[in-house]
């Protein structure tokens, strides 16, 4: 899996935008970017996922950059209870049935009010 | 369930004891993952299921790790011979989908304490 750089931690003003980036310049062409949280003392939650085309789900919206060493996550209001880690995470959509996730130490993203 | 339930939510162990820790994974959900998250690090992967069959277990740190699934559904992650290192938060996760990345529900984690 390619390897994956983010800033360790962000601070965000209550409803606005949140834009974690995330750097993977290692990534191959049938690599996706996934976006998983964790608010304290939960486990991992799945926030979105893609290839090369921009997404957008009732949680944010990913941005990859057309040469898809990097990419964004957009928060478009944060609020108090987006305050958690966000993992970027670089893999095949299916590692052959085996493979597990390789989160890294993720952003710490504080949402102040 | 609604989701994936791990117990116990926490659990004391002196050095040298045995634990297990129990996951009831979401029905029906073919994929289950365990792994280890050390205090201010992200989890760590340990192993894999599919349906009963453990099909990675490359992560496991030693042979006092062991898993089992033995229907398919409910896991237990046993360490025998605790040591303090082994102090940490174990995740079960669980997925409808067979080596996909997206999908995955956790549960809360059992935070265990050797002492």
């Amino acid at each position: 899996d390619a390897k994956t750089t983010q800033p360790t931690s962000m601070d965000c003003a209550e409803g606005r935008a949140a834009n974690l980036p995330c750097n993977h310049s290692t990534i191959s062409g049938n690599e996706y970017v996934y976006w998983y949280r964790q608010i304290h003392s939960q486990g991992p939650q799945y926030i979105i996922h893609g290839l090369k085309n921009n997404e957008t789900n009732e949680m944010a919206s990913l941005i990859i950059t057309e040469d898809r060493k990097s990419s964004t996550l957009i928060l478009p209001h944060a609020t108090l209870r987006d305050t958690a880690v966000y993992y970027c995470i670089v893999r095949l959509y299916s590692g052959g049935g085996a493979d597990g996730l390789t989160f890294g130490k993720g952003t710490h993203l504080i949402i102040q009010p | 369930g609604a989701g994936v339930s791990q117990s116990p939510r926490y659990k004391v162990a002196k050095r040298g004891q045995d634990v297990a820790l129990r996951c009831d994974p979401i029905s029906g959900h073919v994929s289950l993952f365990w792994y280890q998250q050390a205090l201010g690090q992200g989890p760590e992967f340990l192993t894999y299921f599919q349906n009963e069959a453990q099909l990675d277990k490359s992560g496991l740190p030693s042979d006092r790790f062991f898993a089992e699934r033995p229907e398919g559904s409910v896991s237990t992650l046993k360490i025998q011979r605790t040591q303090q290192e082994d102090s940490a938060v174990y995740l079960c996760a669980s997925s409808p989908v067979q080596g996909a990345a997206y999908g995955y529900t956790f549960g809360s984690g059992t935070r265990l304490t050797v002492v």
